[in-house]
């Protein structure tokens, strides 16, 4: 069963537009959410995270939103770059300091 | 600073075959763990040492196992080799135990390992 998804394999958006990434979680006693973005051949690179004491945390064109009655995160990327073409991985973590991955969307930005 | 280095980067291997993964953490990084990606079952965590200790570890068969040195290099070990492991192997590293939280993990790129 799986605890956290991304039920959107692929999202396309044209450049300079907003992209919203979604993931939702089953478990409310998870304390920290992160972003990864992964290209082909490469390990996943650190995006940005947020504790479950916040509900929004912004770093230049990347935003992370927390609903936690919802138990749903999302990603926003303004303005969109063709760069951003990538896959986004959300991940939760216990204080176990397991992180557990999403299936992962693909971005594709259109120039 | 360099960051996590994974070697090798490809393996070819048969079943009933033994294999050994290596990762080099980011200087200073005392946290290694190690996570499995396949298409079906995407990114799974295999195992986190900290301090040469196995702090935490995932739902996989004793055939995986690891270890990590003084110099907090780690190597994964998967023995008896079977189809299904054929996967992208990759391993993070952090400062401090990620039981930290707020302890982000920073990935290497990974070893592709084929079981022929």
């Amino acid at each position: 069963d799986q605890q956290v998804k991304q039920n959107s394999p692929s999202l396309s958006v044209q450049e300079g537009r907003i992209s919203i990434l979604n993931c939702d979680y089953t478990n409310s006693m998870f304390d920290y959410f992160l972003w990864y973005k992964k290209y082909p051949a490469e390990g996943p690179t650190f995006l940005i995270s947020i504790s479950s004491i916040k509900d929004k945390n912004e770093d230049g064109r990347f935003t992370v939103f927390l609903n936690k009655s919802a138990k749903h995160l999302s990603l926003h990327i303004v303005p969109s770059q063709p760069g951003d073409s990538a896959v986004y991985f959300c991940a939760v973590s216990l204080n176990t300091g397991k992180l557990i991955f999403g299936q992962g969307t693909t971005l594709q930005v259109k120039p | 600073k360099a960051g996590v280095t994974q070697t090798p980067r490809y393996l070819i291997k048969t079943r009933g075959q033994q294999v050994t993964l290596s990762c080099s953490p980011i200087s200073g990084h005392r946290s290694v763990s190690w996570y499995q990606q396949t298409p079906g079952q995407g990114l799974q965590f295999l195992f986190e040492y900290f301090s040469e200790t196995q702090r935490n570890k995932g739902n996989f068969p004793g055939r995986f196992s690891g270890r990590q040195f003084s110099n907090s290099r780690s190597e994964m070990n998967v023995s008896t080799l079977e189809l299904g492991d054929s996967a992208l192997y990759l391993c993070a590293s952090s400062l401090v135990s990620t039981a930290v939280l707020g302890e982000t993990q920073y990935f290497g790129p990974g070893t592709r390992l084929l079981v022929l």
